[in-house]
């Protein structure tokens, strides 16, 4: 059974500081991943798709993916205070519905 | 504890009908939400009530898709009329709210228009 690993579990950064959050996934049977955020009292909302391995850019949001090593990771560029929320990686199984999701990272940016 | 419940787990339409997919939320939880989910696109957020209240309407969603809160327990989703780029899992998920923002999905419901 596909698992995700998230970390850390919370992480406070100043504003302006590069932010980095991680998932580790058990197996390699993934057709994408993907990074939501969920701020307090929303729905989840898509950050960054990435289907194959390297890296994809989507504003301030930077995903690696590296298949071999089982890792997905999101690196946020000058955080603001707005980005303050809870990160969730998600991973797509391949040949089915299912999508597995990390358990989360709840990010502070501090002023 | 039952987490959340959703009916039917599958469902195939024609083009143009009506269907009504259901949701009941983990007994307690005062946030309720609805998604589609696809390969391409991921989650998207459809409706999202706090309370009975809905809060949220999924904007371009609007037209065909209406969600109500008939009561704390229970959530209907109807898609009016249905079209083949429907077809997609739809996903309710509950959460405590009032500060414990944590989501618990349901198993979705697997939409099929023809």
């Amino acid at each position: 059974q596909q698992k995700v690993q998230q970390s850390p579990e919370s992480l406070t950064v100043s504003e302006g500081a590069m932010a980095s959050l991680n998932c580790t996934f058990s197996d390699g049977t993934s057709d994408n991943f993907r990074w939501y955020r969920q701020h307090s009292g929303k729905g989840l909302e898509v950050l960054v798709s990435i289907f194959s391995d390297g890296e994809k850019e989507e504003g301030r949001f930077t995903a690696h993916l590296n298949r071999a090593s089982l890792h997905v990771s999101l690196h946020i560029r000058e955080p603001q205070p707005s980005d303050s929320a809870v990160y969730l990686c998600a991973m797509s199984v391949s040949n089915t519905d299912k999508v597995v999701f990390g358990t989360g990272t709840r990010l502070q940016v501090s002023p | 504890d039952a987490g959340v419940t959703q009916t039917p787990r599958h469902e195939v339409a024609e083009k143009g009908q009506t269907i009504i997919l259901k949701c009941e939320p983990v007994s307690g939880h005062n946030d309720l939400f609805w998604y589609r989910q696809t390969k391409i696109q991921g989650l998207e957020l459809l409706s999202y009530f706090r309370s009975k209240s809905l809060m949220e309407d999924g904007g371009a969603f609007k037209d065909r898709f209406k969600a109500e809160m008939l009561n704390s327990s229970f959530s209907t989703l109807k898609i009016q009329p249905t079209e083949p780029k429907d077809s997609a899992v739809y996903l309710c998920a509950s959460s405590p709210g009032l500060g414990e923002d944590t989501q618990y999905f349901g198993p979705g419901t697997r939409l099929l228009v023809l």
